[in-house]
């Protein structure tokens, strides 16, 4: 199994700011994954945060508005860049174990006003 | 590519009648399948997973779901459900690359009502 601690858990943030969401897993793990759930939706994947190198993007979103930050394979972060009210969500950082289990943050319920 | 579609929105069921939540695939490789579980604001949890083997596989709370590769379903199902059980629950599928698991699909969610 897999323990994250996903932070912030919620923030409510001005539109043009920024906000950087930290997930640190209790085991080493060679992708980390995260996704967004818009209220009443489900949950998309933005991008695979992979060690040593650049994220791997989903379509419709870059790196220039969600930069990701994987220094180690126990840590990565997501900053949601010059945020507006359609960034509202809440952010969740994913990783498998080696039985093929997701495990998920907590979450960040992010509120642009 | 692949794809994910939960057929319903919503289900609303009477406490201890049973209850089918239908999911349908679509994708070129082979694929892991999951369902998840999300109570109002917390996070997702595992409810079962498909890998291979035994096309039935039981959960936790009493759930249980069917993998069909002819009609690439994996419906998910529970007996006699209980008010607790009232949640979102989401269907995904993991495309399979050197043997592991890689990002998941989710379809679009069931919102699981149960009434008294």
């Amino acid at each position: 199994s897999a323990v994250i601690s996903q932070k912030p858990s919620r923030d409510i943030c001005q539109r043009g700011t920024s906000l950087t969401i930290q997930c640190q897993v209790d085991s080493q793990v060679t992708m980390m994954f995260w996704y967004r759930q818009q209220p009443g939706q489900s949950l998309t994947l933005i991008a695979t945060a992979n060690q040593g190198s650049e994220a791997t993007y989903e379509s419709g979103f870059v790196i220039d508005k969600f930069p990701i930050s994987r220094p180690n394979l126990t840590f990565s972060t997501l900053t949601v860049s010059n945020m507006s009210p359609e960034d509202s969500s809440i952010y969740l950082c994913s990783v498998f174990d080696g039985a093929a289990r997701a495990f998920f943050g907590q979450g960040t319920r992010l509120t642009v006003v | 590519a692949q794809s994910v579609t939960q057929l319903d929105s919503q289900v609303p069921v009477f406490e201890e009648a049973p209850v089918e939540l239908r999911c349908n695939y679509s994708s070129s490789v082979s694929v892991y399948l999951f369902w998840y579980v999300q109570y109002p604001n917390q996070g997702l949890q595992l409810l079962l997973k498909y890998l291979s083997g035994s096309t039935l596989v039981k959960g936790i709370n009493g759930f249980e779901a069917e993998f069909n590769k002819s009609q690439t379903s994996f419906h998910l199902r529970k007996p006699s459900v209980h008010i607790s059980d009232t949640a979102e629950y989401f269907c995904a599928v993991s495309l399979i690359s050197s043997g592991s698991a890689r990002q998941l699909t989710f379809g679009s969610g069931t919102q699981l009502t149960v009434l008294p």
